[in-house]
């Protein structure tokens, strides 16, 4: 079934590098998305991953996949004050755009 | 290029009302969605539109209803509306065939007294 666990809150030093991670359970995902959040706005499409890859790099952030221990991780790099935000992992659900999220993580970038 | 648009920004009713809210996919897309995002949640799917039919459902009840137009914008119908209804509601559009990003609306929040 779909089942997206991430933890809750990071605090992190502005300039220094944030890591989101995340776990799925359903093991026919085919894609993996992170998506920002901004206090009142929607969600932004930040960089996705296709489930037989183990990395994808765009720009400062990094995706990592761990298929063994379905674990998806999101590396900001030189986190900027703009990335204070709640970030969420989603997958793709039965190979569809139906989308399956977990409930957030929120990182709070300290000037 | 707009992005996907939503209306209206806010909505405040009062329990037993009905509700229609409102999306315009993407251009050049032509699947919605449509998400609950309730307060310190993450979104949770309703149902999907494509080719104005209904294509997957989630846990939601008859309550929720929706439509979509000849020109891909839809519309979600909440109606007997509960103080549980009281969220933000997210539209995404994709494309059906290779339809790997979905784009989100701004959304719609919805109050219900």
């Amino acid at each position: 079934g779909e089942d997206v666990e991430q933890s809750l809150f990071l605090s992190v030093r502005e300039g220094d590098s944030s890591v989101i991670n995340c776990t799925y359970t359903d093991s026919s995902s085919t894609y993996l998305y992170w998506y920002k959040q901004e206090p009142g706005a929607g969600l932004q499409l930040l960089t996705y991953i296709f489930s037989n890859m183990d990395m994808k790099q765009d720009q400062r952030l990094t995706v990592l996949l761990n298929k063994k221990d379905k674990h998806l991780s999101l590396r900001i790099a030189d986190t900027q004050t703009g990335d204070s935000a709640i970030y969420f992992c989603a997958e793709a659900y039965y190979g569809n755009n139906r989308l399956a999220f977990g409930k957030g993580n929120q990182v709070v970038v300290i000037p | 290029d707009a992005g996907v648009t939503q209306s209206p920004t806010h909505l405040i009713k009062t329990r037993g009302q009905q509700v229609t809210l409102r999306c315009s996919p993407k251009s050049g897309h032509d699947t919605v969605s449509w998400y609950q995002q309730a307060l310190g949640q993450g979104p949770q799917f309703i149902f999907q539109y494509y080719e104005e039919e209904e294509r997957q459902r989630g846990n939601f009840p008859d309550r929720f209803s929706g439509h979509q137009f000849p020109n891909y914008s839809s519309e979600l119908n909440v109606n007997a509306l509960l103080l549980g209804d009281s969220a933000l509601y997210l539209c995404a559009s994709s494309l059906w065939d290779g339809g790997d990003e979905q784009f989100f609306g701004p959304g719609t929040r919805l109050t219900v007294l």
